[in-house]
């Protein structure tokens, strides 16, 4: 099973920043089947990111992701209120699998 | 539009099983394979299972083997879970979500909170 660690756990950045996520896989992701969810309090996990760099549905802009094979990055580039919330990459190669998530919060 | 509209809010002792039910509309409903997550206080995402609606294929976590199965109703776009031998480890939130045909999820259920309490 692939194993997916992100960094930082929590990172406290302020309204307008930008933010810099990362999810590291244990093995490659060699079909690129790497996804983020955002989640808040609450609610479902919403996705954000699919094949490691397409939006979904509705997702804006400032939302991007790249990386390939172990290596995966989530960037949003001016943070809005709303995007306070924890974030998920998630893989799916052979099975499917979760990272334990990064906390963004409020400065 | 999609929607997944699971069963409400449950409380089991331990050792008894749990049957919850997810019922899709919007969409094909065996078109798409539909997972299990679940994700206990304060903690991460889980996997459990997918199903394909189409055939009833299905494949389990390892950490589910042996006590959790997935079934559909295609006649009524629905899918549900069974999970036996509850301890308190399977308290948690449980989702249901579409698959989005590229090893994503692409639209979840509001998700039900079980609770296993003696």
């Amino acid at each position: 099973e692939i194993v997916l660690t992100q960094s930082p756990g929590t990172l406290s950045l302020s309204p307008g920043e930008r933010a810099t996520l990362s999810c590291r896989a244990s093995q490659s992701v060699s079909n690129n089947y790497l996804a983020w969810y955002q989640q808040k309090p609450g609610q479902a996990p919403r996705l954000l990111i699919y094949t490691a760099s397409s939006r979904a549905t509705g997702i804006p802009d400032r939302f991007s992701g790249s990386g390939s094979g172990t290596d995966f990055t989530l960037t949003i580039s001016r943070l809005e209120p709303e995007d306070f919330a924890v974030y998920y990459c998630q893989q799916h190669v052979t099975s499917f699998s979760f990272g334990q998530g990064t906390k963004l919060e409020i400065k | 539009q999609v929607q997944l509209a699971q069963s409400g809010a449950e409380v089991k002792k331990p050792g008894a099983s749990l049957k919850l039910s997810c019922k899709a509309s919007g969409y094909s409903f065996t078109s798409f394979n539909m997972h299990w997550v679940r994700q206990a206080p304060g903690q991460g995402l889980e996997w459990m299972g997918i199903i394909n609606p189409s055939d009833g294929a299905t494949t389990y976590a390892q950490n589910f083997q042996g006590r959790f199965t997935m079934t559909r109703d295609t006649s009524t776009s629905t899918m549900s879970m069974e999970l036996s031998s509850l301890t308190s480890e399977d308290t948690a939130v449980y989702y249901c979500a579409k698959d989005g045909n590229r090893g994503n999820f692409d639209y979840w259920g509001q998700g039900t909170l079980v609770t296993v309490s003696s």
